[in-house]
């Protein structure tokens, strides 16, 4: 069966600092991968996703994920981080039953 | 376009009462789900549904019912409520499935006491 890990349940970065947050997965065949962000109180968006082809995928708000095969990774990143950032962020992986991670929080410093 | 509805927002139910989490969605996708969100452990998918008249079992469907007469509503039934569903519940939708984005609705925080 397919799962998701997010290794890294709260994370910490000062506003303008770059952002990299981890998942792994596993999956028996080519994944469907996904990462939404959950503001407080509200339900979940979509950042971005990966099917197929480039595994250097752009989402909105400027975060990027690469999904890398041999590592069963799909790390989301983004190169300076605006407070508004602040959320929670949680890496699926899509079939049937779309599965989730844990979640990784983000809190930003000014 | 509203999205995908969801009520109530808060709800406080006493051991044994049993009561009914209404979602409906408007973007007349076939796929609607129905998650739990615990802290620390991400969402939990209960329920899931390909289409009107068809319903699954997600990871953790015991101690809850669903049904989907229709291709916009998908409630979820809770019988004789315990505390150990305690959660927020989300219900999403999708046009077909996996390789789609799901769409969201607001939660309901449901506190069993």
């Amino acid at each position: 069966a397919q799962s998701v890990t997010q290794p890294d349940i709260h994370i910490t970065v000062s506003e303008g600092a770059s952002l990299e947050l981890r998942c792994n997965y596993s999956y028996g065949a080519t994944p469907y991968l996904f990462w939404y962000v959950q503001s407080p109180g509200q339900g979940l968006q979509l950042l971005l996703k990966y099917f197929s082809g480039d595994t250097l995928v752009q989402g909105i708000k400027g975060f990027e994920a690469e999904f890398k095969r041999s590592q069963s990774s799909f790390n989301l990143r983004k190169p300076s981080v605006h407070w508004s950032d602040a959320a929670e962020y949680f890496c699926a992986v899509g079939a049937w039953d779309m599965r989730f991670g844990a979640g990784t929080r983000l809190t930003v410093k000014p | 376009n509203a999205g995908v509805t969801q009520t109530p927002k808060f709800r406080i139910l006493k051991i044994g009462q049993s009561m009914t989490l209404q979602c409906a969605q408007d973007m007349n996708h076939n796929y609607m789900y129905w998650y739990r969100q615990d802290p620390g452990m991400g969402l939990k998918l209960i329920y899931y549904s390909v289409g009107a008249g068809i319903t699954d079992k997600g990871e953790v469907p015991n101690g809850y019912n669903v049904s989907r007469s229709t291709t916009e509503d998908f409630p979820l039934r809770l019988e004789l409520a315990a505390p150990s569903q305690t959660s927020v519940y989300f219900c999403a939708s999708n046009p077909d499935g996996m390789n789609t984005e799901a769409f969201f609705g607001q939660g309901t925080r449901l506190t069993v006491v």
